[in-house]
């Protein structure tokens, strides 16, 4: 079964400063994705990045880069330069695509809560 | 704008009474999913559809029911509510249900059960 594990459930940043979100994960299959979203205090779900297991590079997009290791199961969420607006719940999650049960589901941490303050 | 809507997005009910959120994408994307927010516990997938008329469950289907009539729609119903089904839910699309796939989600339904 797979199993995502993000083991802080909170954290204060300074304005302007660097941050990494923790996530480990367990899965036997060898081909699967890994993603990260944010969910600020008003509800809604935004995709962040995208991480898939055969991917040679850690993947980027803008402020926000993945560090991922393959060999220690590890795909943690760095966000460059805090900004006010990055205070919200930052969830991990990972698709697999070996077993049928697993098959398009996304499989979610519990989440991070990060507060940026000034 | 490509997007995926719920609605209500706010609903308080009673116990017994039926209710169906509605989901709806305009992505022509193939794969749909409900889920279901706890607190400490994440989201957990409810059921999901591969395509028109092909629905399984996820990991808490039990009190759910849905239906995939069109590839557009994806329908989240709820036959007789209990308080333990009180959440935020959230629907969900893809192109196709791979690995490389995002999902991207609707705004989100909050639903409480008296």
């Amino acid at each position: 079964a797979q199993k995502i594990t993000q083991t802080q459930p909170g954290m204060f940043v300074q304005e302007k400063e660097a941050v990494t979100l923790d996530c480990t994960y367990d899965t036997s299959d060898q081909s699967y994705g890994l993603f990260w979203y944010k969910q600020p205090s008003s509800g809604e779900m935004i995709f962040l990045i995208y991480q898939g297991s055969y991917d040679e590079q850690n993947a980027t997009e803008g402020r926000y880069s993945l560090n991922f290791q393959k060999a220690r199961k590890s795909a943690n969420l760095v966000i460059s330069a805090s900004q006010l607006g990055d205070s919200a719940m930052y969830f991990c999650a990972m698709r697999g695509m070996a077993r049928r049960d697993s098959w398009g589901k996304l499989q979610f941490g519990a989440g991070t809560q990060v507060v940026v303050t000034p | 704008e490509a997007q995926v809507t719920q609605n209500p997005r706010y609903l308080i009910t009673v116990t017994g009474k039926k209710l169906t959120v509605t989901c709806s994408q305009n992505m022509n994307h193939e794969y749909m999913s409900w889920y279901r927010q706890d607190p400490g516990l994440g989201l957990r997938q409810i059921y999901y559809s591969m395509n028109v008329e092909v629905t399984d469950k996820g990991d808490v289907p039990e009190g759910y029911k849905v239906s995939r009539k069109e590839k557009r729609n994806f329908p989240l119903i709820l036959e007789s509510p209990s308080p333990n089904q009180t959440s935020l839910y959230f629907c969900a699309s893809s192109l196709a249900g791979g690995p490389t796939d995002t999902q991207y989600f609707g705004p989100g339904t909050r639903l409480t059960v008296l």
